[in-house]
């Protein structure tokens, strides 16, 4: 099935640091979102981009569709404790029905105070 | 009220039982989904439904079952539980105006 490569899978950083990460695919989304997993708790989306080099911000985070539609990121700035859990980008192809949904494996945010 | 709720939160079975897992939402959506999530591999589809009468195999179907008893209800069924079905599976719900809403999880774990 269609994959989603998310990087890093990991990042351990200092409060206050800016934090980047990114997806990509080797096939055309026409929907990227951009979701959050606290512990004990489902994936909650923070940005959603609906059009191909589309630039989007929420607070402290900024996300935008790449122009070949086979990629995004989400970078969020000055972290702080609350920016702790997992950051799923996933999204929705351009074959398959609607509203079906890829996840990338997943980006855990630890941070130091 | 949580709009998509899961139930039960926590389950350790042993191999070979039977178990279901339920999910009910007040979101009034169409379409429901089940998804296994596992350390590293993200969040993976079992099944969906996108109204009451339509049932499809997602990407990881193999050893499970879905009932569409309602709108407001999805239940995911595990005929007979292996040790590597152990994972945290997720309900959500979607339409096109709101997006995808996901419950808080269900722990499973086969001994």
């Amino acid at each position: 099935g269609q994959q989603l490569n998310q990087s890093p899978q990991s990042m351990f950083i200092q409060e206050g640091e800016d934090v980047s990460m990114n997806c990509t695919s080797s096939s055309i989304f026409n929907t990227w979102l951009w979701y959050k997993q606290e512990p004990g708790e489902g994936p909650v989306l923070l940005i959603a981009l609906y059009k191909a080099g589309e630039l989007t911000s929420n607070g402290r985070l900024t996300a935008q569709f790449g122009i070949t539609r086979k990629d995004s990121f989400l970078n969020i700035s000055a972290s702080i404790p609350s920016d702790v859990g997992i950051y799923f980008c996933a999204g929705q192809p351009l074959i398959q029905g609607a509203q079906k949904l890829v996840f990338g494996q997943g980006t855990r945010l630890t941070i130091n105070p | 009220d949580a709009d998509v709720t899961q139930t039960p939160r926590n389950r350790i079975t042993k191999t070979g039982k039977r178990i279901m897992l339920e999910c009910s939402q007040t979101k009034g959506h169409d379409r429901m989904y089940w998804y296994r999530q596992d350390p590293g591999l993200g969040l993976r589809l079992i099944y969906y439904s996108f109204d009451v009468k339509d049932i499809n195999k997602g990407e990881i179907s193999d050893g499970y079952s879905v009932s569409r008893q309602a709108q407001a209800k999805f239940s995911l069924s595990l005929e007979s539980a292996i040790p590597n079905q152990t994972a945290l599976y997720f309900c959500a719900t979607s339409d096109l105006l709101d997006g995808y809403t996901f419950g808080s999880g269900t722990r499973l774990t086969v001994v």
